[in-house]
């Protein structure tokens, strides 16, 4: 079956790095994507992976490692406003998006 | 409209009412999908459309429909209401099958079956 992991829930301090984890297991493999998603929000697009390495943008980074189904996505200089959930989606060889559960972050003062 | 309108935002439904879910974009986007979003189960496909004319099922498709007429409007049918179709809705488009670059959501409609 398919696959995604990532943890449920993470706290950091304002100010701070986080990195969230995610592994994946699926048929095929057309690119990774995270998005954020405040609480009774929308989803929205942050970044997009297809090839090996780092995508820097901005504040936040996305790594991926095809040969470990493993990615993670890295926010350095933490504001309150990151508090959200931030979910890992992978897409399939059928161009469908498999979704992670999401990773709750909480950003304590 | 920028972008993608849903409707209504939110609704109560008694059990086994019927109910049409509407979804609109004006970014002349090839791809559209409908998904429902439970806690604990991050979003699960219900239907989806490549393009105008053309349907096919996702990973949760019983109890739903969807009909893709034209671009912008791809509506999703429940024909009869049943309490565990409680969920949050979400209506998403790209402008490719692969969605390289990311998918546009909706706002979403919270519906409670009752």
């Amino acid at each position: 079956g398919q696959n995604i992991d990532q943890p449920t829930e993470m706290t950091a301090t304002e100010g701070a790095i986080v990195q969230i984890n995610c592994t994946y297991q699926t048929s095929g493999f057309n690119g990774l994507f995270w998005y954020q998603q405040h609480a009774g929000e929308a989803p929205t697009f942050l970044s997009y992976n297809v090839l090996d390495g780092l995508e820097e943008k901005g504040r936040f980074s996305s790594f991926l490692s095809r040969s470990k189904g493993y990615s993670y996505l890295l926010l350095k200089e933490l504001q309150m406003k990151d508090s959200a959930s931030y979910l890992c989606a992978v897409m399939d060889s059928n161009y469908q998006l498999i979704w992670g559960a999401g990773t709750k972050l909480i950003i304590k003062p | 409209i920028a972008g993608i309108t849903q409707a209504p935002t939110s609704q109560i439904l008694a059990a086994g009412r019927r109910m049409t879910l509407r979804c609109t974009q004006d970014m002349r986007h090839n791809a559209m999908y409908w998904y429902r979003q439970d806690l604990g189960l991050g979003l699960r496909l219900i239907h989806y459309s490549n393009t105008a004319g053309t349907t096919g099922k996702g990973e949760v498709p019983d109890g739903y429909s969807v009909s893709r007429a034209n671009t912008d409007d791809f509506p999703l049918t429940l024909a009869s209401a049943v309490p565990s179709q409680t969920s949050v809705y979400f209506c998403a488009s790209s402008d490719s099958e692969g969605g390289g670059y990311g998918y546009t959501f909706g706002s979403g409609t919270r519906l409670t079956v009752v």
